[in-house]
């Protein structure tokens, strides 16, 4: 079964600190990974998107890794902001599809 | 350039109404698909459209319908509402049909309430 599972749930760090979060599939065969932000009663953003033959994308303060052997990404969110309190989902797709696998998110919120 | 536009922002509703939200998609993109997301959960899928056409159906039961009109907007029906029906209902578009490497732009959603 397709499934896309984000740890932490949730997460609160200080403000200028960093912070990882994990996303880890099973969607196969696999076409690319997607991070989202999503503010509070918002639609989400689009972060970054990787395919299979990249490991690494980069999106200003936003840092994403992808091992496509281990089916595990990490979105790393370097000197964090206040207005980086969000949630953060990962989503993935199965080649050849119109669908897409998202996770239920990783809920972070940065205190001053 | 306007991004994807959903109506109505909020609405409320009671059990067993009949509801209709609508979006227009980013212009020139052909594709138009629909997801749920309930209150702390990740969006579900639920329809994707492309040259108004259904292209593909989530698991949801046959109270949600949706169409794409000539000008690649698109509604979403919910019949018989359920309270379980409350959720964010959100709207993406993208150029395309395939999940390759295009961009997918969601909306702001329609925050749907029933009671």
């Amino acid at each position: 079964k397709n499934q896309v599972e984000q740890s932490p749930q949730s997460l609160i760090i200080l403000e200028g600190k960093n912070c990882t979060l994990q996303c880890n599939y099973t969607v196969s065969p696999f076409s690319n990974l997607r991070w989202y932000k999503q503010d509070t009663g918002r639609g989400p953003v689009s972060l970054t998107i990787m395919t299979f033959s990249e490991n690494t994308k980069s999106n200003g303060r936003y840092t994403a890794t992808l091992d496509a052997d281990t089916k595990q990404s990490s979105l790393h969110i370097t000197a964090s902001q206040l207005s980086d309190s969000a949630s953060y989902i990962c989503v993935v797709s199965a080649a050849g599809t119109y669908k897409y696998i998202f996770g239920t998110g990783t809920r972070l919120k940065v205190l001053a | 350039d306007a991004g994807v536009t959903q109506s109505p922002t909020h609405l409320i509703k009671t059990r067993g109404q009949q509801v209709t939200l609508r979006c227009s998609p980013i212009s020139g993109h052909k594709s138009v698909s629909w997801y749920q997301q309930v209150l702390g959960q990740g969006p579900q899928f639920i329809f994707q459209y492309y040259e108004k056409e259904e292209r593909g159906r989530g698991n949801f039961p046959d109270r949600f319908s949706a169409r794409q009109f000539p000008n690649y907007s698109s509604e979403l029906n919910v019949n018989a509402l359920l309270l379980g029906d409350s959720a964010l209902y959100l709207c993406a578009s993208s150029l395309d049909v395939t999940t390759h490497t295009g961009e997918l732009f969601f909306g702001e959603g329609s925050r749907l309430t029933v009671l």
